[in-house]
């Protein structure tokens, strides 16, 4: 059975560093790309980022350098950091699983983080 | 970037009538490959979103044949006829073509 669980803090203070894990079950990290999208509250979707299963990342310039993502295939997770966290980092944070090309076919139910001054 | 453009931002229908999305995007939506990575997903209420379409109108497992999906290059359109209860909720446009992938804005399908 194919799950995909995101696990973080509720509350990140202004300015500090953002750690979420996605961990999954029901396939490997190495054959599935895992992806990473926001939700601020009561607005749209927005594309983060990549782990491609080879072990590459992609990242969207919008957050320039203060976005990164690992994973540990052992353990069966993938990891998202960002710094600098702002107030308008407040959203639910999804990982969403891709084979080559395809589509997002599962996702995590998601983690809601507010970011607070 | 490439930007989706959805029409309209949100939809009134009463149950049983056709509803009809549309998702013009900047850039041609045709990758390299020859294929279009255009895709539509579904967020209903506190829910996280799901697939619906790929490729533009291939429908995903388990999707009802109520939600067809067409257009090429910049111009797609997702059709639902027949609407009922279960897809009401936010529908967005996804491109996986062009680097960095983006959504657009949504368009919330509401009973009248």
């Amino acid at each position: 059975q194919v799950q995909l669980k995101e696990t973080g803090p509720d509350l990140v203070q202004l300015t500090q560093t953002l750690s979420i894990t996605c961990t999954v079950s029901g396939f490997s990290l190495t054959t599935y790309n895992v992806h990473w999208v926001r939700q601020p509250p009561g607005k749209g979707l927005e594309w983060m980022g990549a782990m491609w299963n080879g072990g590459g990342t992609d990242y969207n310039s919008a957050f320039k350098s203060r976005l990164s993502i690992s994973r540990d295939t052992s353990k069966s997770q993938v990891f998202l950091k960002m710094n600098s966290l702002q107030t308008d980092d407040t959203a639910k944070y999804f990982c969403a699983r891709q084979r080559y090309n395809s589509p997002f076919d599962y996702w995590g139910q998601g983690v809601m983080v507010t970011v607070s001054s | 970037d490439v930007v989706l453009t959805q029409t309209p931002v949100s939809l009134s229908v009463t149950l049983g009538d056709q509803a009809s999305i549309s998702c013009r995007s900047s850039q041609s939506l045709e990758y390299s490959d020859g294929y279009t990575y255009l895709e539509w997903y579904l967020q209903k209420p506190g829910q996280s979103p799901q697939l619906l379409i790929y490729e533009v109108s291939n429908r995903f497992s388990g999707v009802p044949d109520r939600f067809i999906g067409s257009g090429s290059g910049t111009d797609f359109t997702l059709k639902i006829s027949r609407v009922e209860p279960e897809d009401l909720g936010v529908y967005y446009c996804f491109q996986a073509t062009h680097d960095p992938y983006t959504f657009g804005a949504g368009t919330k399908l509401e009973l009248k």
